[in-house]
């Protein structure tokens, strides 16, 4: 299975700013996605990052505050941008290979303050 | 929007005892999978059944799928406090590489 790298593991930011978090993948895979969960909540699918073309995202999230790069099959990014309290979340990406299970990194953990 | 309803949403049992886990969805499905996370971690993937398939094992795991009923539940036997975890079921529309849509999760603890 795919082992999934992300950073930062967590981090506490000043409302009005922006976080790019990176996650790599140990090996080439089809899909990667960006998730997030709210504190006490299941997880919601942010966009899938597509590689070589802009992410599709799910109704509610827009490129503008959550811009996301995918420029390889193996690395991905997700920019939280002008954050307030309420983007305190923890974010998760994930890969699958072909018909395989997706999994997960470790997420990062974001505070706003 | 949330494709499964866990059930319960919080269990309680000693180490030793069995725990069941239910989750039930809306939509036609490609496959069920079932993670555990750790407190403020991330998700580790326990399980895939695929829709054609009505049961499957892995250690001390049992999955089962009925898709007549959009259901599908979690056994562990034997539990152990390291099993304490939230446990999400997450289905994949499919066919091909689509997201998941989760589950809001069932919250286990297990006492020692």
């Amino acid at each position: 299975s795919a082992v999934i790298s992300q950073k930062p593991s967590r981090d506490i930011c000043q409302r009005g700013t922006s976080l790019t978090i990176q996650c790599q993948v140990d090996s080439q895979v089809t899909m990667m996605f960006w998730y997030r969960q709210q504190p006490g909540q299941s997880l919601t699918l942010i966009a899938t990052a597509n590689q070589g073309s802009e992410a599709t995202y799910e109704s509610g999230f827009v490129i503008d505050k959550f811009p996301i790069s995918r420029p390889n099959l193996t690395f991905s990014t997700l920019t939280v941008s002008n954050m307030s309290p309420e983007d305190s979340s923890i974010y998760l990406c994930s890969a699958q290979r072909g018909n395989q299970p997706q999994h997960f990194g470790d997420g990062t953990r974001l505070s706003i303050l | 929007s949330q494709q499964g309803e866990e059930d319960p949403q919080a269990l309680s049992i000693q180490e030793g005892e069995n725990a069941t886990m239910n989750c039930s969805y809306k939509t036609s499905i490609n496959n069920l999978q079932w993670y555990r996370q750790n407190s403020g971690r991330g998700l580790v993937h326990l399980i895939l059944i695929r829709s054609n398939e009505r049961e499957k094992h892995s250690g001390r795991l049992r999955v089962t799928l009925d898709t007549s009923k959009k259901s599908s539940s979690l056994l562990i036997t034997a539990s152990r406090a390291a099993d304490t975890a939230s446990y999400f079921c997450a289905t994949d529309l499919g066919p091909g590489n689509t997201p998941l849509v989760f589950g809001k999760g069932t919250r286990l603890s297990v006492i020692a």
